[in-house]
């Protein structure tokens, strides 16, 4: 079954301190990769995104992610966070074959907590 | 770009009633989807439209649940006698044909008491 898994349900960290969420996904062959953000009270706005090419894609606000194929991974980083940085943070895979291209299956979501 | 626009934002009803959704998609969006989201869950697709075809559903879609989208516009979601577990948000988004990312609006949380 298609599945998305996010390894931290809650994350707190001081401002200034390195980020890094991981993010698994089902084996399924062709996939496009996502990290969505979700501010208190906003709705889901993208952070970044995978389609092909440089595995090492840059996103919105500092934020970079990796995907590596070999692992099923799309992990996501910030080398210094900020307070504004709280938020949930959902990664989301597009499964590309089985007729199946038109929806994301999302991970549970990770809650960050930055302390100023 | 106004953005994907949804309403109501708030709906609370009575077990055995029937509400609808509205969603409004950014214009020009081919694609219009429907997710819906409990607490400490992420979305999770219900269904989605090219155009005015709904080409895919969710098995959480019970035939309790309709959405249509008429003129390849708006789009709406019906459920039918809501029951307790309906209580959710339930997300809109869309996106340009054949691509990618899918832009969301702020979601219609329903309550039902």
């Amino acid at each position: 079954a298609q599945s998305v898994s996010q390894h931290n349900h809650h994350v707190i960290l001081s401002e200034a301190a390195s980020l890094e969420l991981g993010c698994n996904y089902s084996y399924g062959g062709t996939v496009n990769l996502f990290w969505y953000v979700q501010y208190p009270g906003q709705h889901l706005q993208l952070l970044l995104k995978y389609f092909s090419g440089d595995p090492l894609v840059k996103g919105i606000k500092g934020f970079e992610a990796e995907f590596i194929k070999s692992k099923f991974s799309f992990n996501l980083r910030k080398p210094s966070v900020q307070w504004s940085d709280t938020a949930e943070y959902f990664c989301a895979v597009n499964y590309l074959y089985g007729g199946s291209q038109g929806n994301l299956i999302f991970g549970k979501g990770t809650k960050l907590s930055v302390k100023p | 770009d106004t953005g994907v626009s949804q309403d109501p934002r708030h709906k609370i009803t009575k077990r055995g009633q029937n509400v609808t959704f509205r969603c409004d998609p950014i214009s020009e969006h081919n694609r219009l989807y429907w997710y819906r989201q409990t607490l400490g869950q992420g979305p999770e697709f219900l269904t989605y439209f090219q155009n005015e075809a709904q080409l895919e559903k969710s098995r959480l879609l019970s035939d309790r649940f309709s959405a249509e989208r008429p003129k390849g516009s708006f789009s709406t979601l019906e459920i039918q006698r809501t029951e307790q577990g309906d209580s959710a948000m339930y997300l809109c988004a869309s996106s340009p044909a054949g691509s990618q990312p899918q832009h969301f609006g702020d979601g219609t949380r329903l309550s039902i008491l």
